[in-house]
């Protein structure tokens, strides 16, 4: 089976743009969660989608949003970006509706906000 | 809600060595427990995990985590590690409703 596959890895982009990330799940997952990543706050829950619902929320801003398609592939938004967004970007999918089981990671989508 | 204290940021260890990465966690509700790790550039892979039974869980490269239900750990630990055990290690604690709560992490350096 192929892994979770994250597009794109790296991406540039300057202050007020906005940004769309990629991630297509592992086949047969039908669960999709968002994690960013950065030096000082570590790994923070984004939000969660299962079946084209999101089912939970991490304490983002609006700014921050997100979906799932009928495939179970996920995209997840940025705009109005600010410096403070430059981080790793981590998808992971999960074939079980509950997460009492593995998370399959993606390698994450580095972004650089100038 | 959930969360994880992980009480090292960094832990520099000799080849050989015995080490543990300590993990805490505070939660209502029953939980379920996991170790990730991270090699640099790559995203997360899983350590090992504890759903129920067995309180002591291993995992195929000779780590071990033992759930303390009394003192709300679960420590990981490698009676002697290796160069290639370098990595960032992450706890993190579900409680079975989709939203996996990591801990800062621990960096483990592993010297020669």
């Amino acid at each position: 089976k192929a892994g979770v596959t994250q597009t794109p890895r790296y991406l540039i982009k300057t202050r007020g743009q906005q940004v769309t990330l990629s991630c297509s799940p592992i086949s047969g997952h039908r669960s999709v969660s968002w994690y960013q990543q950065t030096p000082g706050q570590g790994l923070q829950f984004l939000f969660e989608y299962f079946s084209e619902t999101q089912r939970n929320k991490g304490n983002f801003p609006g700014r921050f949003s997100g979906r799932q398609f009928s495939n179970s592939r996920s995209e997840m938004n940025v705009s109005t970006l600010e410096l403070g967004d430059s981080a790793l970007y981590l998808c992971a999918s999960t074939e079980l509706a509950g997460v009492t089981g593995e998370l399959f990671f993606g390698e994450g989508s580095r972004l650089t906000v100038l | 809600a959930q969360s994880v204290t992980q009480l090292d940021s960094q832990v520099p260890v000799f080849e050989e060595a015995p080490v543990e990465l300590r993990c805490n966690y505070s939660s209502s509700v029953s939980v379920y427990l996991f170790w990730y790790v991270q090699y640099p550039n790559q995203g997360l892979q899983l350590l090992l995990k504890y759903l129920s039974g067995s309180t002591l869980v291993e995992s195929i490269n000779g780590f071990e985590a033992e759930f303390n239900k009394s003192q709300t750990s679960f420590h990981l630990r490698k009676p002697s590690v290796h160069i290639s055990d370098t990595a960032e290690y992450f706890c993190a604690v579900s409680d079975g409703n989709n939203d996996m709560r990591f801990g800062a992490g621990t960096r483990l350096t592993v010297k020669p």
